[in-house]
Order: structure tokens, then C-alpha cells, then sequence
């Protein structure tokens, strides 16, 4: 069992369709964060969550919504997604204090 | 505003070859980590290494290796007698602290490195 897991690995999905990330993880961090990466820009980070308190959000637009229901899960919910979404979204976890953040194998979301 | 390049965008190697991928931050921080993780086909990013900014020490682990320069603000990687396994893209990053004790971590471009056998 990988320390983060995140489910789908791969999804399509149309501009008008609502769906979720999930990510899992199995470490006893309490930290969690979303990262994107697209094509050619760095590593994004996105949301990121501390306690189950989001602490972080880096101007990302409201077609994105990130939950965090405990310690273990984090969600991504999407909708009216652009094109330009298309990415490959990382799961990360850490210990608060601790720096060192370790990532799921992502979720390859391609917007049609 | 804190910053990694990585000049590098991709580098080719013949097995068993020697190669560096070099990396160049900024920050204003006085203490700050450096990391590097490595990014196989699969997607996962996998954690290498973590140095912080107190700790000039180079280090070596098998056929990796790491040379920290805070003079030059650089955290260069070097991989001993390459192998096709190596092949990836590799990220260096630098992290600052966040709200709450968390940490954000700043991701260069990373470097894609293809190891021919």
C-alpha cells in the first residue's frame, strides 16, 4: 500500500461535467496539499491544508473547491473546468513542522 | 518572492556516464531546505533528498550525490555510472513556511534525463 494514493489516475471529463479527486493518505501526516502541473509551467501548488484548516490559496479559481473531511482525505471537487485545466493533479501529505511533503502518483485530468 | 530555476531542460546520457543537473534558488530566508525529488514516467513524485541551509555537507548516497553551495546559491545533483532506470525528471525545490507550521515547497522546472542504454 503506497503512502499517498489518489483515485481516479486518469479522467475526461466535458466542460459542463462535475466530478471529484480523492486523495488518501496513509502516513498519520496532518498536512495535505493539491499541487498542478501542466505542461510547461512548474509545479503549482494549489490548496494546501493543516489540521483540516485550509491555510493556503493561491488565487485558484472557484471552478476548483478542495475539501478536507479529516486528517487522511483530501478532495478536489471540479467543475465548468476550461481546457486549460488539463494537468496532472498531486496529491502531497507531510508532517506540520516537518518539511519534506511525499506525493501521490497524481491524477492525469484531461478537460474536453 | 522565492525562486528555483533549473536551466536544464533536458539532458541525454549513454549508460554508465557521469551527469549533473544543476539547480540555482533564491530566497530571502535565512533558513530555508532544499530538496530534490525525482519523477518517474509513473507520475509520483518521489522524495530524494532534503538539505537545510545551516548544512554545507555534501552528500552521497550510492550513486547519488549532492553538492550545496550557499555562495552560489546552488544544489547540484550528480549521479554516478548512469543507469537506464535513472531516466526521469528530476525537480529541485526550496520551501518556506506556509500558515500554521505547514510548508510550501517551490519547484523548478525540472530537468527530463534520459539514460540510452
Amino acid at each position: 500500500e503506497t503512502g499517498v494514493t489518489q483515485t481516479p489516475r486518469h479522467l475526461v471529463m466535458g466542460m459542463t461535467n462535475k466530478k471529484s479527486l480523492k486523495c488518501e493518505q496513509h502516513l498519520g501526516h496532518n498536512a495535505m496539499y493539491w499541487y498542478k502541473q501542466s505542461a510547461k509551467k512548474p509545479l503549482e501548488l494549489m490548496f494546501v491544508y493543516s489540521l483540516e484548516e485550509r491555510v493556503e490559496n493561491n488565487s485558484v479559481p472557484s471552478r476548483f473547491s478542495p475539501e478536507c473531511p479529516n486528517s487522511s482525505h483530501l478532495f478536489l471537487h471540479l467543475h465548468t473546468l476550461q481546457p486549460e485545466d488539463s494537468a496532472l493533479y498531486l496529491c502531497a501529505s507531510s508532517q506540520k513542522g516537518v518539511t519534506e511533503a511525499f506525493f501521490g502518483q497524481g491524477t492525469r485530468l484531461t478537460v474536453v | 518572492a522565492q525562486k528555483v530555476t533549473q536551466a536544464q531542460t533536458e539532458i541525454s546520457v549513454v549508460e554508465k556516464e557521469d551527469v549533473t543537473l544543476d539547480c540555482v534558488y533564491e530566497t530571502r530566508d535565512t533558513t530555508y531546505y532544499l530538496f530534490w525529488y525525482k519523477q518517474p514516467p509513473s507520475g509520483e513524485l518521489v522524495f530524494l533528498i532534503r538539505r537545510n541551509s545551516f548544512d554545507e555537507q555534501n552528500e552521497i548516497s550510492g550513486r547519488y550525490s549532492w553538492n550545496f553551495q550557499k555562495s552560489t546559491s546552488s544544489f547540484n545533483f550528480t549521479i554516478t555510472a548512469s543507469q537506464v532506470v535513472d531516466s526521469a525528471v528530476y525537480f529541485c525545490a526550496l520551501s518556506e513556511v506556509t500558515g500554521a507550521g505547514s510548508y510550501q515547497l517551490t519547484f523548478g522546472k525540472g530537468t527530463k534525463l534520459s539514460v540510452i542504454p
